[in-house]
């Protein structure tokens, strides 16, 4: 089964520090790899995305790093502040799957403090 | 505004019943999809619909069916056979299938089973 492994599970900032979600994946088909941002008692959006024939993608505070030799991605958010104290999800889609689906990590909940 | 509409938000049901929860986009994309968010186990896919009356089972359909009869709509009923439903769902929609990445999501419906 197509597995995206996320870590932490959970992660306390404090407010201007940076936060670092890391992702893991197996399968070298996969050849797009999303972030959404969830906040408490809404549905996930999206926040950033990369394709694996760049190393690195930014957006504002919010930056992909992408290895595609170790098969791993993270998430860096620069100066975080307590606005971004959300649930985030890597995730990753393989184009020869029928309907091309996205496959989700468990979710990292993030909490910076003021 | 566009977007996608999930009703109702909460929703407690007695064990061996079936309960139907609504989800309507006004988005004009073709593809939706129900997710079910457990805590640490990220978004499951539940089932996906790319066209008008045609439907796919996603990795987790036993015990849910489903029906697209417009493009607007795709009900979720969560069936007496599955046998741990409290979850928070997720109606989802994107423009030709996850291959763009970006999927819009609704504020899902909390299923609480008594």
């Amino acid at each position: 089964q197509q597995q995206v492994k996320q870590s932490p599970q959970s992660l306390i900032v404090q407010k201007g520090g940076i936060s670092i979600i890391n992702c893991a994946y197996e399968n070298t088909a996969f050849d797009y790899f999303p972030w959404y941002q969830q906040f408490p008692g809404k549905g996930p959006a999206l926040l950033i995305a990369i394709r694996p024939d760049v190393s690195e993608k930014k957006e504002g505070r919010f930056t992909i790093s992408f290895n595609k030799s170790a098969k791993q991605f993270s998430l860096h958010i620069m100066d975080s502040q307590p606005g971004d104290s959300a649930t985030y999800f890597c995730a990753a889609s393989n184009p020869n799957n029928a309907g091309n689906m996205l496959t989700f990590g468990g979710g990292t909940r993030l909490m910076v403090k003021p | 505004d566009g977007g996608i509409t999930q009703s109702p938000k909460y929703l407690f049901r007695k064990e061996g019943q079936n309960v139907t929860l609504s989800c309507e986009q006004n988005l004009n994309h073709d593809a939706m999809y129900w997710y079910r968010q457990d805590p640490g186990q990220g978004l499951r896919l539940i089932y996906y619909s790319q066209i008008v009356n045609d439907f796919q089972k996603g990795d987790i359909a036993e015990g849910y069916s489903v029906s697209r009869e417009k493009k607007e709509s795709f009900p979720l009923t969560v069936t007496s056979a599955q046998k741990n439903p409290t979850a928070f769902y997720l109606c989802a929609s994107s423009l030709f299938g996850t291959a763009t990445g970006e999927l819009f999501f609704g504020e899902g419906s909390r299923l609480t089973v008594l």
